[in-house]
């Protein structure tokens, strides 16, 4: 079956470790996205790429990173920069950026805690 | 510029009964919007998209939507609730012509659907 998987489920971090998040997907999709959910919110975005070895920022990119180095895996590292990195990381794709049709296709999450 | 705004954070409906999630958006240029449903612990999943097409969009599982532009709002129903559409909603707005780069998602509306 065609999807995203993202890798771990579940994650704890002590403070000061970097930790990076696996994204997946076999549905030759363009673009991929990573969102962070905090309770009572919206997603935010974090950062997305449109092709391959080119990625952008998004409205909370500061303490992440990211890299494309194959259509299929858009990887996350939360740095220690991040002052409060405690929650549920989603990523997305689509088949392009542009000439949006709405459909973004989401992974399962990881959920990130920092101890 | 665009924001949009889910009216209840938490929707509590019995089975059988009609539900009505709703959503007002603003936005400097025509709209596409879009309902997404999420389970706990799982990522997103597209219910419905308006594309200015049809006012009046039927999504997967029942559900429905129907854009007012007068009123703007995009608020979503249900004739009768079931046990399985317990979950978390999310409207989301965007320029029609642009990118996903664009999407500005609510804060979500949680759903509980009582025996």
């Amino acid at each position: 079956d065609g999807g995203i998987t993202q890798s771990p489920k579940y994650l704890f971090r002590k403070e000061g470790q970097n930790v990076t998040l696996s994204c997946e997907q076999n549905l030759n999709h363009d673009a991929m996205y990573w969102y962070r959910q905090d309770p009572g919110q919206g997603l935010r975005l974090i950062y997305y790429s449109q092709i391959v070895n080119d990625f952008q920022k998004g409205d909370i990119a500061e303490g992440y990173s990211v890299s494309r180095e194959k259509k299929e895996s858009f990887p996350l590292t939360v740095t220690s920069a991040q002052k409060n990195p405690t929650a549920f990381y989603l990523c997305a794709s689509s088949f392009s950026l542009a000439g949006l049709t709405g459909e973004l296709f989401f992974g399962e999450g990881s959920r990130l805690t920092v101890l | 510029a665009q924001s949009v705004t889910q009216l209840d954070s938490h929707v509590s409906v019995s089975e059988g009964t009609p539900v009505l999630l709703r959503c007002n958006y603003s936005s400097s240029y025509s709209p596409s919007l879009f309902w997404y449903v999420q389970h706990p612990n799982k990522g997103l999943q597209l219910l419905l998209k308006y594309t200015s097409a049809a006012t009046l969009v039927k999504g997967i599982n029942g559900f429905e939507a129907e854009f007012k532009k007068s009123e703007t709002s995009f608020h979503l129903t249900k004739p009768s609730a079931h046990m399985s559409d317990a979950a978390e909603y999310f409207c989301v707005v965007s320029p029609s012509s642009g990118s996903a780069r664009q999407l500005t998602f609510g804060s979500g509306t949680q759903l509980t659907v009582l025996p």
